[in-house]
C-alpha cells in the first residue's frame, strides 16, 4: 500500500530534550517536505526536500533540522525543543515535476507536546 | 507578500449545497488544490485547477478564474461525514504550495 508514515503519532516531552521523528514513504518520490499546523494558522512549512542531499528552508524552519541521505527518508529533528514547538506535525511526499503537477501525500501526523 | 483567504467557519444542512470560496494573491501560479481535512487526521486530496473553468468530480466540483484570483470549492448533497475543514493551496512560481488556514465546515442534520 502506498503510504507515509510518521513516528511517533504521539509524543510529550520537555524543554531542550533532543527529540527526533521519522517520516518515510514507499511511492519512490522525489519530494518530500514538513509542515506543522496549529489552530487558525493553517499548514506552515517547516523544511523540504527536492531530492537526496538537497534540502531548503520552508516558512517556519527556526529549531528543526532534517536530513535526506535516502531517497524515502526525512526525519525532523529538534535539537532543543520549546514550548512553542508544541504542534501537529506532518510529513508530506510528492512526485513533484515542473511540468506537471502531483498531489502531496500526507502522513498520519505527529502530535508533539512540549512541557 | 502570499496571502490566501479562506472563510474561517461555515454552517450547512445535510442534503443542501455549500460554496466554500478562496482567494489568493500569490508570487506566481501553477496551479490551486483543495483537500479536505478530518479533526485530528491529515489532509487527503479533493480537486486540483490549473486552467480557468469548473472540474467535477461527484458531489465535489472545484471552480477557478486566474484572472480574479478566485476559486470555489461546491459540495452538493451535503453527508455529515462531509464535516471538515476544507483547505486551498496555490502552488506558486517556485512550485511550492501556499496553504490557506482552512475552513471549518459545520454539517447540521
Amino acid at each position: 500500500e502506498a503510504q507515509v508514515t510518521q513516528n511517533p503519532r504521539y509524543l510529550i516531552t520537555v524543554t531542550g530534550k533532543k527529540l527526533t521523528v521519522t517520516c518515510s514513504q514507499n511511492m519512490n518520490h522525489e519530494y518530500m517536505s514538513w509542515y506543522r499546523q496549529d489552530p487558525g494558522l493553517g499548514l506552515r512549512q517547516i523544511y523540504y526536500s527536492m531530492n537526496v542531499e538537497v534540502t531548503d528552508k520552508g516558512d517556519v524552519p527556526e529549531g528543526y533540522k532534517v536530513s535526506r541521505k535516502e531517497k524515502r527518508n526525512f526525519p525532523l529533528i529538534l535539537e532543543s525543543p520549546s514550548p512553542n514547538q508544541t504542534s501537529l506535525y506532518f510529513c508530506a511526499s510528492s512526485d513533484l515535476e515542473r511540468s506537471s503537477y502531483n498531489e502531496q501525500f500526507f502522513g498520519p501526523g505527529t502530535r508533539l507536546t512540549v512541557l | 507578500g502570499q496571502n490566501i483567504d479562506q472563510p474561517t467557519e461555515m454552517t450547512a444542512t445535510e442534503g443542501a449545497i455549500v460554496q466554500i470560496n478562496c482567494t489568493y494573491q500569490t508570487s506566481g501560479f501553477n496551479g490551486l488544490f483543495w483537500y479536505q481535512q478530518h479533526a485530528g487526521e491529515a489532509p487527503t486530496f479533493l480537486s486540483y485547477n490549473v486552467l480557468d473553468g469548473l472540474e467535477e468530480k461527484g458531489r465535489f466540483s472545484s471552480f477557478l478564474s486566474r484572472s480574479k484570483g478566485y476559486s470555489y470549492l461546491l459540495l452538493k448533497e451535503l453527508q455529515m461525514k462531509d464535516s471538515a475543514s476544507y483547505l486551498c493551496a496555490v502552488l506558486d512560481s517556485n512550485y511550492q504550495l501556499i496553504w490557506g488556514a482552512g475552513t471549518k465546515l459545520i454539517i447540521k442534520p
